[in-house]
């Protein structure tokens, strides 16, 4: 039993270039969410998906999109990165009777 | 949108001691509010949770409390050892929409050290 696995762990990227990071969870939760954490600012949460087939803008979704595959599936998208993008990236998914997170490892991205 | 603010942002305690972080919210409308640990280059974990229908919840040397009519709540950690000094969240939603999902607005976080 994973949990939630994200991939890349790390990745560095030019402006402009971009990139899917990618999100599964084994847990059958029905709920997924991106984040970004920035030094100082916490937790930000950048897409969610409620369940299969909906997603959701959070508070910084600028330069981000989104696909949720399937009910595992949430992946997040960078068309044309910029350096504003870097960042730690966290994938989590909870599941409506207890609502508690299950984070991913992470996905360091710089953007150079 | 809710608004969460956390401090201190750093909390330097003697092994055995008392730290208490504190959390206030702007939606009164939240109604859930868990606590997670961050250590150094990991996840996020879940280290305890509470509704708006409970004023207090403990979990051996942790516990949360939470006051709705300030709008704020707090998590205490007693008799701390070593292994606590990590980066603590706190976060608060608005949950019990079926298939609403739980949109966690977090804290900036307090950096716990504990000191020998």
């Amino acid at each position: 039993n994973a949990g939630v696995t994200q991939t890349p762990k790390f990745q560095v990227l030019k402006t402009g270039q971009s990139m899917t990071l990618q999100c599964a969870q084994d847990m059958n939760h029905n709920s997924m969410y991106w984040y970004r954490q920035d030094p100082g600012m916490g937790l930000r949460l950048i897409y969610y998906s409620a369940s299969e087939g909906t997603t959701d803008k959070g508070e910084v979704p600028n330069g981000y999109n989104v696909s949720r595959l399937n009910k595992r599936e949430f992946s997040l998208r960078l068309e044309s990165a910029a350096p504003s993008q870097t960042s730690v990236y966290f994938c989590a998914s909870s599941v409506d009777r207890d609502y508690g997170y299950t984070f991913g490892s992470g996905t360091r991205l710089t953007v150079v | 949108g809710e608004n969460v603010e956390q401090h201190p942002s750093t909390l330097s305690v003697q092994e055995g001691d008392s730290a208490v972080i504190k959390c206030t919210y702007s939606d009164s409308a939240s109604n859930y509010f868990p606590w997670y640990k961050q250590e150094l280059g990991k996840r996020p974990q879940l280290i305890i949770d509470i509704r708006s229908n409970v004023g207090e919840k403990k979990d051996q040397r942790i516990a949360v409390t939470l006051n709705k009519t300030a709008k704020h709540f707090s998590l205490h950690i007693t008799e701390t050892q070593p292994e606590d000094s990590a980066v603590y969240f706190c976060a608060a939603s608005r949950v019990g929409i079926t298939g609403g999902g739980n949109k966690l607005t977090f804290g900036t976080g307090t950096q716990l050290k504990v000191e020998l």
